[in-house]
């Protein structure tokens, strides 16, 4: 268990439905991250949320919406995806602000697959 | 935009050699991070380095930050099957704040027992 749970860890949904990620951190942590991971990229900054307030939309497509009701917890939302956006979609927390600031601690991810 | 490059790709080794990967990145860091990923797992925070020529270690991993701020390294002496996994560096984004990292495509290293 990292500290950052997320739900659920595999999914596979059509290209006409709605779901939604779940992460939850139990760390403390003021900040919150959504990364995607595609076989041969980088890792992909999609969201940032910084005490709840988001601070980074990486030109993500309108199909995937996040929100972020607290610092503790963080969703993104799914719909009339591709089949390219098939991925591992990461969530991580981090300490940012002084000399406290963190690593990131990543969730185990959510495997996704769209058909 | 800020670039983070890795290299090499892939490197495989027989256990018992050791194993570098280098990072390169296009803008100054105020700081490197490094993190590790097992196969079929998620990233691992390992460590992360601020001063302009630092050199830390952690057990068989020594990892190194640049004069310039702008390269790294980690070096593993003696590899062992459990070192197994992808390798990341990451920088933060432009203003400094660990906040926002780009993370570089990884070294993906195997090890033959």
């Amino acid at each position: 268990e990292t500290g950052v749970t997320q739900t659920p860890r595999h999914l596979v949904m059509g290209m006409t439905n709605k779901k939604s990620l779940k992460c939850e951190q139990h760390l403390g942590h003021n900040a919150m991250y959504w990364y995607k991971q595609s076989a041969k990229k980088p890792l992909e900054l999609m969201f940032v949320y910084n005490f709840k307030e988001q601070t980074e939309n990486n030109s993500v497509p309108s199909r995937f919406s996040p929100e972020c009701p607290n610092s503790s917890h963080l969703f993104l939302h799914l719909h009339t995806l591709q089949p390219e956006d098939s991925a591992l979609y990461l969530c991580a927390s981090s300490f940012i602000g002084g000399i406290l600031e963190s690593g990131y601690t990543f969730g185990s991810g959510t495997r996704l697959t769209v058909v | 935009g800020q670039q983070v490059m890795q290299i090499p790709q892939y490197q495989h080794v027989q256990e018992g050699e050791d194993f570098t990967t280098y990072c390169n990145s296009s803008t100054t860091l105020s700081n490197i991070q490094w993190y590790k990923q097992r196969p079929g797992g998620h990233p691992v925070f390992l460590i992360q380095l601020v001063k302009s020529g630092e050199v830390k270690k952690q057990k068989r991993l020594t990892f190194q930050f640049g004069e310039a701020k702008k390269n790294s390294s980690l070096h593993i002496t003696a590899t062992q099957t459990t070192d197994v996994g992808t390798y990341f560096c990451a920088g933060p984004h432009s203003g400094g704040s660990n906040y926002k990292l780009t993370f570089g495509k990884g070294t993906l290293l195997t090890v033959n027992p």
